[in-house]
């Protein structure tokens, strides 16, 4: 079955970029949109966009400008770059598979932005 | 942007009780283009249902997704001891996707 792996950096200073990249294992890497989507602790699921394995994207509006995606077909993987982080972007980010809806889900990631 | 609003915020109920969860389009994109989600404390969410009434793999038959258009319900039979967490809608009819703010079923 399909497994998503994702890692990044864990603590940030506001100002900085936030990088995470998930690898996707078990299963087709093609003819799928792969999404990253965020939940502040304590709080709901913001979708911040997705990704094509041939490298068409789709942004929530509400991060359009900071958000830049990339992927790598050959390694079964893609990445989520947010620049100009504030402590707002405080967040578990996750990566997901999408069909329409999401599934499955990557472990989530812990991203705290601090001075 | 279409805007989910999940109710109620909390349902309080007893294991082997019914929990209705409801979830409310602010316009409707695609009839049936819904899906809903369980999360746990400290993990990702779980798909349960897509396309508003279809079950996805390996989930229980006490888990049912009704409506269409604007109206969506999720319908837990019999609430098992598991079944306590919170749940989320997202439409995936129109862009942005978006998800509802969440119904956090508790032990009463």
């Amino acid at each position: 079955q399909v497994q998503l792996q994702q890692w990044g950096a864990g603590l940030l200073k506001p100002s900085e970029t936030l990088s995470l990249t998930c690898a996707v294992s078990g299963g087709s890497f093609t003819g799928y949109y792969w999404s990253w989507i965020r939940q502040p602790p304590g709080k709901g699921l913001e979708w911040i966009g997705e990704i094509h394995h041939s490298g068409s994207t789709n942004y929530n509006p509400s991060l359009k400008s900071r958000v830049t995606m990339s992927v790598d077909s050959s390694k079964h993987q893609f990445s989520l770059k947010l620049s100009s982080v504030t402590a707002a972007d405080t967040a578990v980010y996750y990566c997901a598979r999408v069909e329409g809806w999401f599934d499955p889900w990557g472990q989530g990631t812990l991203v705290t932005v601090s001075s | 942007e279409i805007v989910l609003t999940q109710s109620p915020g909390t349902l309080s109920l007893s294991p082997g009780e019914r929990a209705t969860l409801s979830c409310r389009a602010s316009q409707s994109a695609s009839s049936s283009s819904l899906a809903w989600y369980q999360q746990k404390p400290g993990q990702a969410p779980r798909l349960l249902i897509y396309g508003a009434s279809s079950r996805a793999t390996g989930i229980p038959d006490r888990f049912s997704g009704s409506g269409s258009g604007t109206d969506f319900t999720l319908t837990i039979t019999r609430l098992e001891p598991e079944d306590f967490a919170v749940y989320y809608c997202q439409q995936y009819g129109g862009s942005p996707l978006t998800f509802g703010g969440g119904t956090k079923v508790e032990i009463k």
